[in-house]
């Protein structure tokens, strides 16, 4: 079966770090790029980042660039979000994507549940 | 504030056809290709459409996108209790640095 879990997940302090795990498994991983997607309670989608298959290019967007960093290791079928200066507004639920092609074009077929991120004092 | 706008809510009864539209720019749906999500509520998102009207396999024909200029639409047509969900259109934007954005997002009722 086809899926992706996402773990690392919990309530962290303003100012804090965290970093989530995305765990593929079902499918050849580095043939895919991946990506990140949040959304926060009520609210609608948001991409967060996104890499291609060899790690060799990555996008954020504006709201987490130089905050965040997307990383993966093909070897163990498994994506990351390393968090850092983390804000209330980061509170979301965070789900990885997979990527219908090599390259990060948009194209999500496989999502996994998520893994949820509370920023708060 | 996303750069996507789609209308908050759509409606319609089992059977009828329903329309979604999606407005965006020439930096995004304008020069780049448009993907459509259902949300069912409690669930992951699921890809419906990309490259603009392309179904992946296991998506019913009953679903179709399109796209005109810097707009873009889903139509659901034979509405069923199912597709009582939320949908998001989406695409890259190339305005200052490169980004995916969704739209605003589109709750639709099955009356």
């Amino acid at each position: 079966e086809v899926q992706l879990v996402e773990s690392g997940g919990g309530v962290v302090r303003p100012g804090g770090s965290l970093r989530l795990s995305c765990a593929a498994s079902g499918f050849t991983f580095d043939d895919y790029g991946m990506s990140w997607v949040r959304q926060a309670p009520g609210k609608g989608l948001e991409w967060v980042s996104g890499i291609n298959w060899n790690g060799g290019s990555t996008g954020y967007a504006d709201s987490v660039k130089g905050r965040f960093t997307i990383s993966r290791d093909n070897a163990k079928n498994s994506l990351y979000l390393q968090m850092n200066s983390l804000r209330a507004e980061d509170t979301a639920l965070y789900h990885c994507a997979r990527d219908l092609e090599v390259t990060v074009t948009g194209a999500f077929d496989i999502w996994g549940q998520g893994t949820m991120v509370t920023v708060s004092s | 504030q996303s750069v996507l706008t789609q209308p908050p809510s759509a409606s319609g009864t089992p059977g009828q056809r329903v329309t979604i539209s999606c407005s965006g720019s020439s930096s995004n749906i304008g020069s780049n290709y448009v993907y459509w999500y259902q949300q069912l509520p409690g669930t992951a998102p699921k890809l419906l459409i990309y490259r603009n009207n392309q179904r992946p396999s296991g998506v019913p024909d009953r679903f179709s996108g399109s796209k005109s200029g810097t707009s873009a639409s889903l139509a659901i047509s034979g509405l069923r209790s199912e597709d009582e969900a939320d949908y998001y259109c989406a695409a890259w934007d190339d305005s200052l640095s490169a980004s995916y954005v969704f739209g605003t997002g589109t709750k639709v009722t099955v009356l």
